[in-house]
């Protein structure tokens, strides 16, 4: 089944300890997004890639990284997460970044930093 | 990048046809329009996409007038399952690397 998987789906964590949120695509996809969901403000991309090994910063990239070493995989890293990253993450993967009907989202990643 | 205008809310029945327009004036020649439906801590589920016309497939229909300035997601006969939040989206943002979410239309369907 083609399908974008996320884990974990749900963490509480501590605030400034590091953790990683992994995404894994397996449709081939170059392109890759991730986004948070916060009530009141919608979905908002943190960082996208293109295609293994280029990455860019999406409209609230602070506080996040992200890598693309291999095709399928797009983990989110948070180093010291901060209360205020405490959302709802999304990951997505398309065939190609302008077919807004190709994009395939994950379950999504319910994180808490407290 | 088109502003998009849709209800923020909507309540039916089982068994009724839904439907949730959607406006978009300043909808660029190239723009496709696209409609996605996400439950509940969920990722967002692509439903339909159209440029004119109309467009249905098994879940939806897409009504888009002439003028393109406006569309309609029709869903029939609804079930309680089909309570989520839709998006409609009008082509990507300006770099060309992310779907633009508004705040969506609620539907609650009742029993």
């Amino acid at each position: 089944e083609a399908q974008v998987t996320q884990n974990p789906r749900y963490l509480i964590t501590v605030t400034g300890k590091k953790l990683t949120v992994t995404c894994s695509q397996n449709m081939n996809h170059e392109y890759m997004s991730w986004y948070r969901q916060d009530p009141g403000l919608g979905l908002r991309q943190i960082y996208y890639s293109m295609n293994v090994e280029v990455t860019d910063k999406g409209d609230v990239p602070e506080g996040y990284k992200v890598s693309r070493k291999e095709k399928r995989n797009f983990p989110l890293i948070l180093e010291s997460p901060s209360p205020n990253q405490t959302s709802l993450y999304f990951c997505a993967s398309s065939l190609h970044r302008s077919w807004g009907y190709g994009y395939t989202f994950g379950s999504g990643t319910r994180l808490t930093v407290v | 990048l088109a502003k998009t205008t849709q209800p923020i809310s909507m309540d039916s029945y089982e068994g009724q046809e839904v439907n949730i327009t959607c406006s978009h004036n300043n909808i660029a020649t190239n723009d496709y329009i696209t409609w996605y439906q996400q439950f509940p801590s969920q990722g967002p589920r692509f439903i339909i996409q159209g440029y004119k016309t109309k467009v249905t497939n098994e879940v939806a229909s897409l009504f888009i007038p002439a003028d393109r300035k406006s569309s309609t997601l029709s869903l029939p006969r609804v079930s309680l399952s089909d309570t989520a939040v839709y998006y409609c989206l009008v082509g990507i943002n300006q770099a060309g690397t992310a779907l633009i979410f508004g705040k969506g239309t609620t539907l609650s369907v009742s029993s």
